[in-house]
């Protein structure tokens, strides 16, 4: 079945650091890939996503890269803001309107 | 647009209590909804698959009794926990794909329910 992993968290950071959440998938078929952010009491937003090998999905400063030779779909963003700390969820699925299946989500804590 | 609209954002009831959760998709319809369950500092485990007009595909090991859900209109699903016990508090979760059916159309979540039995 469609598994996703994620690396373990709580992940903190000095604001202004670099950051970079891996996730690695295994999907029968080609799945679309998507990174989730969830905020304190909050539901699920949508952060990016990519479709085919090789997009580059982006917003906010955040990045990733859909890479089928290694499996991934690491999050990366340049410069973090204390604004930034949630659980970032990454998730695929396969098909349209499908459901989704979830990474275990890793915590971002950044700090001043 | 695309916004899911879920309600309550917080309940509380005594055990053996049933609760309704409601998941609306405010500015576009849904056929298909997904209820999901957050255990603290857990991921998001799917409970059901919920179709207009239809019954409820459920995940194994989830109970069909006693999280009834209803989709009675493209626009609204709900769940009802039934006779609540405490281990059933958690954070409740639906979501919905807004888009006709492309490849990649994300699902868009509502705020979430913090369900407490006390």
């Amino acid at each position: 079945g469609d598994s996703v992993t994620q690396m373990e968290g709580p992940v903190t950071l000095s604001e202004e650091a670099f950051l970079t959440i891996n996730c690695t998938y295994t999907a029968t078929g080609y799945p679309s890939l998507f990174w989730y952010v969830q905020y304190p009491g909050e539901g699920l937003q949508l952060l990016l996503k990519a479709t085919k090998a090789d997009d580059k999905g982006s917003n906010k400063g955040f990045e990733a890269t859909y890479r089928k030779e290694t499996t991934s779909f690491h999050l990366e963003k340049g410069s973090v803001q204390v604004s930034d700390s949630a659980v970032y969820f990454c998730a695929l699925n396969t098909g349209t309107a499908s459901k989704l299946t979830f990474g275990t989500g890793t915590r971002l804590q950044v700090t001043l | 647009g695309a916004v899911v609209s879920q309600h309550p954002s917080r309940v509380i009831c005594k055990s053996g209590t049933s609760v309704k959760i409601e998941c609306r998709s405010l500015d576009f319809q849904a056929t298909t909804m997904f209820w999901y369950r957050q255990f603290p500092k857990k991921s998001l485990m799917l409970m059901a698959t919920s179709n207009e007009g239809s019954k409820a595909t459920y995940e194994q090991g989830v109970e069909k009794d006693k999280f009834l859900i209803n989709h009675a209109s493209l626009t609204l699903s709900t769940l009802t926990v039934t006779s609540a016990h405490p281990e059933d508090s958690s954070f409740y979760i639906c979501s919905a794909f807004p888009g006709g059916g492309t490849i990649g159309d994300p699902l868009h979540f509502g705020n979430g329910t913090r369900l407490t039995v006390t």
